[in-house]
């Protein structure tokens, strides 16, 4: 149980436009869904995190305009990077929180790559 | 302010030999402690975590790790690594209250040579 996943797991988009990535929980409801960015070798930052039919609570330094999130069901939570620039690319995972404790389980990532 | 350091950014073994990567965390309070392990272009795959009790913990693959609150450590170790054991390494701390976000430390990659 507790399967994580994400679409695409690879994205190429060209710059200026929106890409959305989808993170779903298939089997246990999520009331709340993390979603985080990792640079080539370095660790996972948290962006966001979203609970579900409220507004996402953004990391410091995360632009929210540009990082839309949305949590519009307990079994799925999406990202929009908006206007995409080459900066944006990186690998970007998401979780889904358990009933326990920081218990998080994570999605195999989108690889997003912006020309 | 939670933070998680892990001083090795890189190790190298041979297959058979022992392991340990090390991992110290700054916390006010007993944290949650976890070890985490990603392949490349893959998500994140829970190893083991400490919450309370014992301090020596079994996870999956064979790994165990040691809670040290004196040293503010949180050490994975494994008798014999596996050709297969080579992957990214990420230790994670949590609050037991509050948020459930969780601190990553920067990552061990760990190479295996046959």
């Amino acid at each position: 149980g507790a399967v994580v996943s994400q679409h695409p797991s690879r994205v190429i988009c060209k710059s200026g436009t929106s890409v959305k990535i989808e993170c779903r929980s298939l089997d246990f409801q999520a009331t709340t869904m993390f979603w985080y960015r990792q640079f080539p070798k370095q660790s996972l930052m948290l962006m966001a995190t979203s609970n579900e039919g409220s507004k996402a609570t953004y990391e410091q330094g995360v632009e929210k305009d540009k990082f839309l999130i949305n949590h519009a069901s307990l079994t799925l939570s999406t990202l929009t990077v908006t206007s995409a620039h080459p900066e944006d690319s990186s690998f970007y995972i998401c979780s889904a929180g358990g009933r326990a404790q920081n218990e998080q389980f994570f999605g195999p990532g989108t690889r997003l790559t912006v020309l | 302010a939670q933070s998680v350091t892990q001083p090795d950014i890189h190790i190298t073994v041979s297959e058979g030999a022992s392991l340990e990567l090390r991992c110290n965390y700054s916390y006010g309070a007993t944290p949650y402690l976890f070890w985490y392990v990603q392949s490349p272009g893959q998500g994140l795959q829970l190893l083991l975590k400490y919450f309370s009790g014992d301090t020596l913990v079994q996870g999956i693959k064979g790994f165990e790790a040691e809670f040290k609150r004196s040293q503010s450590s949180f050490n994975l170790r494994k008798p014999s690594v596996h050709w297969s054991d080579a992957a990214e390494y990420f230790c994670a701390v949590g609050s037991k209250t509050g948020a459930n976000n969780l601190f990553f430390g920067t990552g061990t990659r760990l190479t295996v040579i046959p």
